[in-house]
């Protein structure tokens, strides 16, 4: 069974707004990772955060983790249409160096 | 391009039939990962290289799933005896052993199995 879930399972916004995606997990993680996937495409990594880490920012992304409520959001400010895709989180295992779990995924839709 | 690279992009192929998917890694990884993916879903391990030793294998992954990675470079993954439910996309991701785990993906090899 996949270990993250994401919410919403879908998002339509219009472009320039912020984008809110939250993803929740079971078990005890070493990192949670966010990645980008284009209709069709392989996926792209976005960001990594560390279990021992609260916050992490890179360009228009924001990750945040709790892990004492096993969740994780990530917002993308100022949005673009060129942003519309499948966003994912992924959980590396605590008790594992190799394995990501995944989640099933929030599709996001810019309106220009 | 120095990507994760898959060939190929697409195969379409009758029930019964043999298929061989190739992997080439970002060349300094000693890390490499083979997923597969349906429609809607996050994509779901099937196993891990390191080098050129193959460490895990997922219980989804049937006997009739074969991976290898003969001398720790590119990956092949062979399904024989194709079933209509094999049908999805198959993705390889590269990752160096120390430091950072970010995974990078190839586009990924879309099966049709009619």
């Amino acid at each position: 069974s996949q270990q993250g879930e994401e919410d919403p399972q879908a998002l339509s916004i219009q472009e320039g707004e912020n984008a809110t995606m939250n993803c929740s997990y079971k078990t005890s993680i070493n990192n949670l990772q966010w990645y980008r996937q284009n209709s069709g495409r392989g996926l792209v990594h976005l960001i990594l955060i560390r279990s021992n880490e609260r916050e992490k920012h890179s360009g228009r992304l924001r990750v945040t983790l709790d892990t004492s409520k096993k969740s994780s959001s990530l917002l993308i400010t100022a949005s673009r249409a060129a942003d519309t895709a499948s966003y994912f989180c992924a959980t590396g295992l605590m008790d594992s160096n190799y394995q990501l779990i995944w989640g099933a995924g929030t599709k996001l839709i810019i309106k220009p | 391009d120095t990507g994760v690279s898959q060939n190929p992009r697409h195969k379409i192929t009758k029930r019964g039939q043999n298929v061989t998917f190739r992997c080439d890694p970002i060349s300094e990884h000693n890390r490499l990962y083979w997923y597969r993916q349906t429609l809607g879903q996050g994509p779901e391990f099937l196993t891990y290289f390191q080098n050129e030793a193959q460490l895990e294998k997922s219980r989804l992954l049937s006997d009739r799933f074969s991976a290898e990675r003969p001398k720790g470079s590119f990956s092949t993954l062979e399904i024989q005896r194709t079933e209509q439910g094999d049908s999805a996309m198959y993705l390889c991701a590269s990752s160096l052993v120390q430091g950072r785990t970010e995974a990078f993906f190839g586009q990924g090899t879309r099966l049709t199995v009619v």
